[in-house]
């Protein structure tokens, strides 16, 4: 089974602009969450998705949104970029829910950089 | 907020010894789960255990909770070089079923 994809990898950007990263989660995988990982604040929960519909949010503005496709893939969005959103940005992947006690399966990530 | 928290914050041993790190979480839980993280990679599922259960176990990887004092620790015996990682602990914060809130995590490095 082909594991959890996120593309791109690495991205450049500068304050302003905006951003779209994309999440291919694992076959079968209904629920997709992403979160934003930082040297300062740590690993922090953005949103999660299941069935194309939002179940929950983290304490982030509004300039960040996602959504869900009807085949699970995902994506998120960044508007209006700051500095302070230079980080790993990762996705996860699971059965149902990881608060559940579902085993979340995580990609690699998109590493994104604000200038 | 963090809902868990990981001590120490970095672990230092020599290739063979044994790894201890512990996890303290603030609200009930269902359930508590162990990751690892590679340098700046995605992070690896290790174990999960549930609330009503005191011990797990995983290879080299034993995992003991207690709820009564809201906490948790992992052990890796016989460490190796490729250990060498971060290690987290996730929890579904109080009430909630669906998302995992993870701590900051403790830098293990394993000298060969």
């Amino acid at each position: 089974k082909a594991g959890v994809t996120q593309t791109p990898r690495y991205l450049i950007k500068t304050r302003g602009q905006q951003v779209t990263l994309s999440c291919s989660p694992i076959s079968g995988h209904r629920s997709v969450s992403w979160y934003q990982q930082t040297p300062g604040q740590g690993l922090q929960f953005l949103f999660e998705y299941f069935s194309e519909t939002q179940r929950n949010k983290g304490n982030f503005p509004g300039r960040f949104s996602g959504r869900q496709f009807s085949n699970s893939r995902s994506e998120m969005n960044v508007s209006t970029l700051e500095l302070g959103d230079s980080a790993l940005y990762l996705c996860a992947s699971s059965l149902a829910s990881g608060g559940a006690g579902n085993e979340q399966f995580f990609g690699p990530g998109t590493r994104l950089t604000v200038l | 907020s963090q809902q868990g928290e990981e001590d120490p914050q970095a672990l230092s041993i020599q290739e063979g010894e044994n790894a201890t790190m512990n996890c303290s979480y603030k609200t009930s839980i269902n359930n508590l789960q162990w990751y690892r993280q590679n340098s700046g990679r995605g992070l690896v599922h290790l174990i999960l255990i549930r609330s009503n259960e005191r011990e797990k176990h995983s290879g080299r990887l034993r995992v003991t909770l207690d709820t009564s004092k809201k906490s948790s620790s992992l052990l890796i015996t016989a460490s190796r070089a490729a250990d060498t990682a971060s290690y987290f602990c996730a929890t579904p914060p109080g009430g909630s079923n669906y998302k995992l809130t993870f701590g900051k995590g403790t830098l293990l490095t394993v000298n060969p």
